[in-house]
């Protein structure tokens, strides 16, 4: 079955530390990939999206993820970190035949400390 | 104005009232979706339309009512509600690339629904 995991429910970083959020997905083909960012009482933001080409990619905010086919994995990652980068993070991956389920991971909550 | 805008942001309602919530996107998308986001629960997919006609129906109960009057606006129409339907009742459109739509979605900022 399609999933989306994201083993880690919450994270606490210090403000300035690099930041690493994990995300691995199972998945007949290779998905089309994002993460999405959720302030508190609002909607979900995309960060970033992977469809094809380079596996580094950048997104908005200074965060980057690396698609690792052999690991399933898409992970996220931050050098340094804002405390405005406290919030939820969702990875996603949607299909290559189109459709209209995205699959959502159950997301991580990031708290960054001062 | 741009992206996708969502109202009312915050809704308190009987369980006998009748309310509606209102999406518009202005980013030239043919497809926009609901979504419910309940407290330490997955995102649920709720309906979705393209080019105004209704493609996915997670067998929502009919007391929620989509409507789609054309590909810029989206409304769920609310009747009957119970205290569990309370939560962030989220619209989102999405584009295609080459033809296929690929999971992208464009959210707006949720309509907050209170079921008393």
């Amino acid at each position: 079955a399609q999933s989306v995991t994201q083993p880690d429910i919450h994270i606490t970083v210090s403000e300035g530390a690099s930041l690493e959020l994990r995300c691995n997905y199972s998945y007949g083909a290779t998905p089309y990939l994002f993460w999405y960012v959720q302030s508190p009482g609002q909607g979900l933001q995309l960060l970033l999206k992977y469809f094809s080409g380079d596996t580094l990619v950048q997104g908005i905010k200074g965060f980057e993820a690396e698609f690792k086919r052999s690991q399933s994995s898409f992970n996220l990652r931050k050098p340094s970190v804002h405390w405005s980068d406290a919030a939820e993070y969702f990875c996603a991956v949607g299909g290559r035949t189109g459709g209209f389920k995205t699959i959502f991971g159950a997301g991580t909550r990031l708290f960054v400390k001062a | 104005e741009t992206g996708v805008t969502q109202t009312p942001r915050h809704l308190v309602m009987g369980m006998t009232n009748k309310k509606s919530l209102k999406c518009e996107q202005h980013l030239g998308h043919n497809a926009m979706y609901w979504y419910k986001q309940s407290a330490k629960k997955p995102l649920e997919l709720m309906f979705v339309y393209s080019l105004e006609e209704r493609v996915e129906n997670n067998s929502v109960p009919s007391r929620f009512s989509p409507e789609c009057p054309n590909s810029s606006h989206l409304f769920l129409h609310l009747h009957t509600l119970q205290p569990e339907d309370s939560a962030l009742y989220l619209c989102a459109s999405s584009p295609q690339r080459t033809g296929v739509y690929t999971g992208e979605l464009f959210f707006g900022e949720g309509s907050r629904l209170t079921v008393l």
